[in-house]
């Protein structure tokens, strides 16, 4: 597609629930990228892949935390146990050969 | 790991005026520094970046400057619209050591361009 497409756009979830967040990347790009975004905060890495090789997964917060991405295709961001410290926009970016990142809109989750 | 620190956090100016936001990063093997511009509800948006094998880029209104040496790099805006009212976040990465152009960002600007 022509950009960064993240669903939901909105997630509201109980706390010790389970939630699933989807990043679908602009077509041929091999590095995909996962921040998280708390209010008023900076964007905080989280997990990187980049075509095939074992992602960097240095950023992700707990175990609770996990992410998939086949080849170059569509990610998921999985975030079990959901806590209320979890609430926050989590953003994806992809990209191509070029340095800059494009970044989706982002998926803002709430746990309560 | 790389630690960007951006200042002010807040910034308020008249339309017309020029902005300027101002960062700074640890680690010395950094050597590339974009600009993103983030509005409310959407996610950023690459506005400007600068290599380090360059010392100013300049895009229409806008300009980053950096200086190696001292391990910062600024943004100027210049003839602000309230259209450029958003928030403003500088990073840095570098491209070695598997590093692969992984960002870390600074806390970001909240700018106001008063009409």
């Amino acid at each position: 597609g022509a950009g960064v497409s993240q669903s939901p756009s909105n997630k509201v979830t109980e706390k010790g629930k389970d939630v699933e967040l989807r990043c679908d990347p602009i077509s041929g790009h091999t590095a995909l990228y996962w921040y998280r975004q708390r209010l008023g905060q900076g964007l905080e890495f989280l997990i990187y892949f980049q075509g095939n090789s074992a992602p960097d997964k240095s950023g992700l917060p707990s175990d609770r935390f996990s992410a998939e991405r086949t080849g170059e295709s569509v990610s998921t961001l999985t975030i079990q146990r959901t806590q209320q410290e979890d609430s926050a926009v989590y953003l994806c970016a992809s990209r191509g050969r070029a340095y800059g990142y494009t970044f989706g809109s982002g998926t803002r989750l709430t746990v309560v | 790991g790389e630690n960007v620190e951006q200042h002010p956090s807040t910034l308020s100016v008249q339309e017309g005026d020029s902005a300027v936001i101002k960062c700074t990063y640890s680690d010395s093997a950094s050597n590339y520094f974009p600009w993103y511009k983030q509005e409310l509800g959407k996610g950023p948006q690459l506005i400007i970046d600068i290599r380090s094998n360059v010392g100013e880029k300049k895009d229409q209104r806008i300009a980053v400057t950096l200086n190696k040496t001292a391990k910062h790099f600024s943004l100027h805006i210049t003839e602000t619209q309230p259209e450029d009212s958003a928030v403003y976040f500088c990073a840095a990465s570098k491209s070695s050591g598997g590093s692969n152009y992984k960002l870390t960002f600074g806390k970001g600007t909240l700018l106001t361009v008063n009409p």
